[in-house]
């Protein structure tokens, strides 16, 4: 099946600081997903960004799914940006389910 | 956006016993449903796909007799834990999409704990 792998799998990161979060994937996909899931376990849907660029406030995403990858940008981090990202695809092959990747824990200090 | 709802979410049972967890789509039609475990500081992992009016498709090494799904609605699907033990303590996700290809929408979760 399709492998995703997000990079860094940790980073800490000072209130005010820019980051940018990788997901590489071994295949063609339908669908891609960003999400931020908050200390409670709540997936926040960030981005769904199969291909292209898109934007929202502080966060921003680029797929180039002929690369095989995907860039989530944090900009002028926030406390509350602090937790688990995860990116997720749908292989084109997958028969529709979402893989997901490992996950990079974001961890912003005042 | 859409909304997908889990309930409960939160459950204690005693070892041996059966745990229901049911999702909903509250605005849309799911023609799909996808059951997720997350044990802690660990990633999701699909479970099982599970489409309106058929039989679920289980991921390689999920007890499909232990973990029984029923999608008997286009909006409702549910995950029975049967004879529930301690190592089945987990956090379990749902999601639904209207069609394939289309953005998936994730439930708030159900955190498990058998005693």
């Amino acid at each position: 099946g399709i492998q995703v792998e997000q990079s860094p799998p940790d980073l800490i990161l000072q209130e005010g600081a820019n980051s940018t979060l990788r997901c590489n994937f071994s295949d063609s996909v339908n669908n891609l997903q960003w999400f931020h899931q908050n200390p409670w376990g709540q997936l926040i849907n960030l981005f769904y960004i199969p291909s292209g660029t898109k934007q929202n406030g502080r966060l921003s995403a680029t797929t180039v799914a002929t690369e095989r990858y995907s860039l989530l940008y944090i900009s002028s981090s926030q406390t509350t940006d602090s937790g688990v990202y995860f990116c997720a695809v749908e292989g084109h092959y997958n028969n529709n389910d979402m893989r997901f990747g490992a996950g990079t824990r974001l961890t912003v200090k005042p | 956006g859409a909304v997908v709802s889990q309930h409960p979410s939160r459950v204690i049972c005693k070892s041996g016993t059966s745990v229901k967890i049911e999702c909903r789509s509250l605005d849309f039609q799911a023609t799909t449903m996808f059951w997720y475990r997350q044990f802690p500081k660990q990633s999701l992992m699909l479970m099982a796909t599970s489409n309106e009016g058929s039989k679920a498709t289980y991921e390689q090494g999920v007890e499909k007799d232990k973990f029984l799904i029923n999608h008997a609605s286009l909006t409702l699907s549910t995950l029975t834990v049967t004879s529930a033990h301690p190592e089945d303590s987990s956090f379990y996700i749902c999601s639904a999409e209207p069609g394939q290809g289309y953005e998936q929408y994730f439930g708030p979760g159900t955190r498990l704990t058998v005693t």
